[in-house]
Formats: structure tokens, C-alpha cells, sequence
């Protein structure tokens, strides 16, 4: 079946650095999404890897390896309105996106 | 650019009426339109996918006489809940695919139903 894992709740400290990982298994791979969501709010893009390696954008940046299905998301200079879940997607062989359950970031003063 | 809506934004029925929700991509032409919902403290549900002048597919699980999909047009899809009851209370997110390359979904704000 299709799987994708992350961590349920991470804390972390304002300036800190942050790293959420995500491991998955699915029917083929279109690339993964990592994306943004706070309580109450639809989810706002990230970031998109669909080679290996580490893109980055401003304070976050995202870090993909296909061979052994894993991402993560790096978040840097930690503000409090970082506090928030973020979702790792991935797209299928259809392009659908399969979604994991998200990580909810908790940033402490 | 890249722009999706939804209306309304919240929503209180009551039991047995049914509520449409739209979903506009507002700066282009969406090829396919997707529906999720969402129960608190939980990931996405994809419902049912959508393209335009075609049926949708509605997802295992998801009555799809229920759940109405139109996707009349490249920027509009609506979901209707039919006869909607209080378990049908949720987050209703859309979103739309038709960019660029690498199908990437973008999505509006969502709509918060209550059915009392």
C-alpha cells in the first residue's frame, strides 16, 4: 500500500533550527510537496523536490533522496509564527497526491 | 498568479438541506479540480477528482450521490451536499491543477460546514 510517515508533534525554540522528516512508499513517484497548514486554514505551498538533493528558499529549505524514500523540511531562524503543521505529499504515478498526516510545530519562546 | 477561491467560507444548515460550495481558479485554467475534507487534527481526505466536462472520480468510501461534483467549466467546480446531516460537518478544501508541468495543486480557503 501507500504510506506516507512523519513525525505527529515536534517543539522547538524561537531562532532555532527545525528539521521534519518524511519517509514514504507509494506507486511511483512525481514528486513531493511539503506544505504548510495552520489551525483552521488551507494549506500554503512550500517547497517541491523531485530530483535528490536540497532546494532552498529563504528560511526553509528541502532536502529530498528518492533511492531511499525520505524527505525533510528545514526550518532556520525560527519565528513563532512558524507554529504551525506541515504536511508531506507526495504524487503518485497518477499525480495524485498522497498526503501524510502532517507534524505539528510548536515554537517556544 | 495562481489564484483559487472558495464560497462561502463558512456555512450553518440544518439537518436534511443541502449546501454548494464553489471553487474558482481565478487566474487560470484548471484542468482538473480536486476536493478534500478535513476533520480536526487530521490530514487531507481526498474525496473525488475532477476534470472538466467529465465526470468526476469520487475516492473508496465517498458516496458520490451524496457529494455532487460539477466541473462545468476551466475555472469552476462545485460540490453540493445533498441532504446533509451533523456527522457531515467538516473542512472542505478544493484545489486546482493545471499550471504547470508538475501538476501542482493550488488551493483555495476552504469552507467550514455546520449542520446543526
Amino acid at each position: 500500500g501507500q504510506n506516507i510517515d512523519q513525525p505527529t508533534e515536534m517543539t522547538a525554540t524561537e531562532g532555532a533550527i527545525v528539521q521534519i522528516n518524511c519517509t514514504y512508499q507509494t506507486s511511483g513517484f512525481n514528486g513531493l510537496f511539503w506544505y504548510q497548514q495552520h489551525a483552521g486554514e488551507a494549506p500554503t505551498f512550500l517547497s517541491y523536490n523531485v530530483l535528490d538533493g536540497l532546494e532552498e528558499k529563504g528560511r526553509f529549505s528541502s532536502f529530498l533522496s528518492r533511492s531511499k524514500g525520505y524527505s525533510y523540511l528545514l526550518l532556520k531562524e525560527l519565528q513563532m509564527k512558524d507554529s504551525a503543521s506541515y504536511l508531506c505529499a507526495v504524487q503518485d504515478s497518477n499525480y495524485q497526491l498522497i498526503w501524510g498526516a502532517g507534524t505539528k510545530l510548536i515554537i517556544k519562546p | 498568479g495562481a489564484v483559487v477561491s472558495q464560497h462561502p467560507s463558512r456555512v450553518i444548515c440544518k439537518s436534511g438541506t443541502s449546501v454548494k460550495i464553489e471553487c474558482r481558479s481565478l487566474d487560470f485554467q484548471a484542468t482538473t479540480m480536486f476536493w478534500y475534507r478535513q476533520f480536526p487534527k487530521k490530514s487531507l481526505m481526498l474525496m473525488a477528482t475532477s476534470n472538466e466536462g467529465s465526470k468526476a472520480t469520487y475516492e473508496q468510501g465517498v458516496e458520490k450521490d451524496k457529494f455532487l461534483i460539477n466541473h462545468a467549466s476551466l475555472t469552476l467546480s462545485t460540490l453540493t451536499v445533498t441532504s446533509a446531516h451533523p456527522e457531515d460537518s467538516s473542512f472542505y478544501i478544493c484545489s486546482a491543477a493545471g499550471v504547470n508541468s508538475y501538476n501542482e495543486q493550488f488551493f483555495g480557503p476552504g469552507t467550514r460546514l455546520t449542520v446543526l
